[in-house]
């Protein structure tokens, strides 16, 4: 399974946009990018996936470069309520693997 | 439609006492998996179950065993409760592939072995 690398926190205030970078050197062909959202005291919810390139859904943006040794998860204007632990996962098959996650903290 | 649903939500056990989580999902999904999160860290597998049943161990499978006897329902055991198993567990479900099609998450069962 490849490993992923993000940072730990990070802070916005609302309104601006928030990217949050993952790396995963050793991504296999067959894997697939996927972030996952968790609010406290709740599971973790799928945000959006991707293989290459850019997909984009009414919640975020993902971007993949075409080495696709790195992607990153765009939040346009974020507000106060997405406020929560950003998971990057990366693989192929039934058992996702989840690392420590990127904490986000939107301030007013 | 209530997608998954755990039970108990809450739970407080002596060291040694057994117990048994319920998984419950409405979505006719194939796949079900236990996963446990301790403070300020990511999930890990316990044990997954890619049908009626069947079973199979994951990351951190000691001290629990689990059980499908219906597509439906996916249960987590304790059979002698331990300290170190004071966490929160989620149960998660998927139609297939849960990297293409990701999963549906519980809300979680918090449990304190005292």
């Amino acid at each position: 399974l490849a490993k992923t690398t993000q940072p730990i926190s990070m802070d916005s205030y609302e309104g601006q946009e928030v990217n949050i970078t993952c790396s995963h050197n050793n991504i296999a062909t067959n894997d697939y990018i996927t972030w996952y959202q968790q609010f406290p005291s709740q599971g973790p919810r799928f945000i959006i996936q991707g293989y290459k390139t850019k997909v984009t859904n009414e919640v975020a943006s993902l971007f993949i470069p075409a080495d696709r040794k790195s992607s990153t998860l765009s939040l346009p204007r974020v507000s106060l309520s997405d406020t929560a632990v950003y998971y990057c996962l990366v693989g192929a098959g039934n058992m996702l693997t989840f690392g420590g996650g990127t904490r986000l903290m939107v301030k007013p | 439609n209530a997608g998954v649903t755990q039970t108990p939500k809450f739970r407080v056990l002596k060291t040694g006492q057994s117990m048994t989580l319920l998984c419950a999902q409405d979505m006719n999904h194939e796949y079900m998996y236990w996963y446990r999160q301790d403070p300020g860290m990511g999930l890990r597998l316990i044990h997954y179950s890619v049908g009626e049943g069947t079973t199979a161990k994951g990351e951190v499978p000691d001290g629990y065993n689990v059980s499908r006897l219906k597509k439906q329902n996916f249960l987590l055991g304790l059979e002698s409760a331990a300290p170190s198993q004071t966490s929160v567990y989620f149960c998660a479900s998927s139609v297939g592939d849960s990297y293409y099609y990701g999963y549906t998450f519980g809300s979680g069962t918090r449990l304190t072995v005292v």
